[in-house]
């Protein structure tokens, strides 16, 4: 399979654990893009990556997370302090000119 | 960014085809028309875009009003596996400092009915 893939599907933590993401996009996409969905609303931008660049950060992304993409290829998103109101679906995606694909998420519990 | 007015949600019986509506009346000169789907429990998927000019793919048709200020997503035979959440999105050109994130809406829930 040649999409983009997230790792794990699924992640249960207590609350104020850390917890870390993977996101292996499509090989030859050079942009990258993590959005957030809470259950009912659409995907909520948080960061993009441009090869290693991260080149746009929302004011959603608070300072206990972080995103990182080393070398350009794979990308991490680390969530420090863990709270109940981050449980929500991780989302990420790489783009050609014009469709960006999504891979399956990791969905996120916070207990 | 500009905004997207559409219908919670809509229902078809399969084997129909489906209309849905978007409007876009603050869309900008150069704002693309970007439609994706969200299967239960999957990541959204691109379903087609325009800018001026009607499209087709294999998925779907766009129509896009002549002002622009609207659009439809044609599905000309629905079936069971196009039950989804239709989003309807402005996706500014490239250029700039968009760096082409898209904005999603909550998007049209549609039922296609056996």
């Amino acid at each position: 399979d040649t999409g983009v893939s997230q790792d794990p599907r699924h992640k249960i933590t207590k609350r104020g654990q850390n917890v870390t993401f993977r996101c292996d996009p499509i090989s030859e996409h050079n942009r990258l893009y993590w959005y957030r969905q809470t259950l009912g609303q659409g995907p909520e931008f948080l960061t993009y990556f441009q090869n290693e660049a991260q080149l746009e950060k929302s004011r959603l992304l608070s300072d206990r997370f972080s995103a990182e993409r080393p070398k350009g290829s794979f990308s991490t998103l680390e969530i420090q302090r863990t709270e109940q109101g981050d449980s929500a679906m991780y989302l990420c995606a790489s783009r050609t000119e014009n469709e960006q694909y999504f891979g399956p998420g990791t969905r996120l519990t916070v207990t | 960014d500009a905004k997207t007015t559409q219908p919670n949600s809509m229902e078809s019986n399969e084997e129909e085809p489906v209309h849905l509506p978007c409007n876009h009346s603050t869309i900008s000169g150069t704002d693309y028309i970007h439609w994706y789907r969200q299967l239960p429990s999957q990541g959204p998927e691109y379903v087609i875009h325009g800018l001026t000019s009607n499209v087709n793919n294999r998925m779907a048709s766009l129509a896009i009003a002549e002002d622009r200020k609207s659009s439809t997503l044609i599905l000309h035979r629905a079936t069971l596996r196009d039950a989804a959440v239709y989003y309807c999105i402005l996706r500014p050109n490239a250029g700039g400092t968009s760096y082409g994130k898209l904005t999603f809406g909550q998007g049209t829930i549609l039922t296609v009915h056996p």
